[in-house]
């Protein structure tokens, strides 16, 4: 069972454009929602996180927008680089359990 | 600071066998987890190690099991490798804040075990 789906599972935008990856989550007890950025050979390294007492949340190029009613959160890569092309988690825990539930992944290309 | 480091990167086996992969945490960091990654499951979390006691475990047959040492150290072990058991392993540390909130986890490069 997937707790946490997450959509597309590839993804080729353009450079400068703005790839945007979507995950829903079913467990209500979740309460902290990071994203993962994955190069190949390479772990997961952590990109940005959000706890749902906002509703966004932005660190450089990166963007999560959470919708707690939906139970969906979504990543907003801005200007997006071929240094960029890399494969993204994102995942759900609740607090005091470092156990983390990972979405499928996506694969972003980012075509010069 | 050093980041998480694990040993060996690359593991080659038979079935039946069995594996002991090694973490060490970045410094100060005394919780320890590990993931299975594989292109069918995607990442699936293991257990979790504090203060060398196990907090958390995942939905793993008993042959998957680990420890973790007074320096904090952690070994997985995994016995009678089935050709399944194939797949890149992740170690992750973080701090444990205060009231128990979790921190950040800094995950490793990962042994990749291949079952023949």
């Amino acid at each position: 069972q997937q707790q946490v789906k997450q959509s597309p599972q590839s993804l080729i935008v353009q450079k400068g454009g703005i790839p945007i990856i979507n995950c829903a989550y079913e467990n209500t007890a979740f309460d902290y929602f990071p994203w993962y950025q994955q190069f190949p050979g390479k772990g997961p390294a952590l990109l940005i996180a959000i706890r749902p007492d906002v509703s966004e949340k932005k660190e450089g190029r990166f963007t999560i927008s959470f919708n707690k009613s939906a139970k969906q959160f979504s990543l907003h890569i801005m200007d997006s680089q071929p240094g960029d092309s890399a494969t993204y988690f994102c995942a759900a825990s609740i607090s005091g359990a470092n156990n983390l539930f990972f979405g499928t992944g996506t694969r972003l290309t980012v075509i010069p | 600071k050093a980041g998480v480091t694990q040993t060996p990167r690359y593991l080659i086996k038979t079935r039946g066998q069995q594996v002991t992969l090694s973490c060490s945490p970045i410094s100060g960091h005394r919780s320890v987890s590990w993931y299975q990654q594989t292109p069918g499951q995607g990442l699936q979390f293991l257990f979790e190690y504090f203060s060398e006691t196990q907090r958390n475990k995942g939905n793993f047959p008993g042959r998957f099991s680990g420890r973790q040492f007074s320096n904090s150290r952690s070994e997985m072990n995994v016995s009678t490798l089935e050709l399944g058991d194939s797949a890149l392993y992740l170690c992750a540390s973080s701090l444990l804040l205060a009231g128990g909130t979790t921190d950040t986890q800094y995950f490793g490069p990962g042994t990749r075990l291949t079952v023949l």
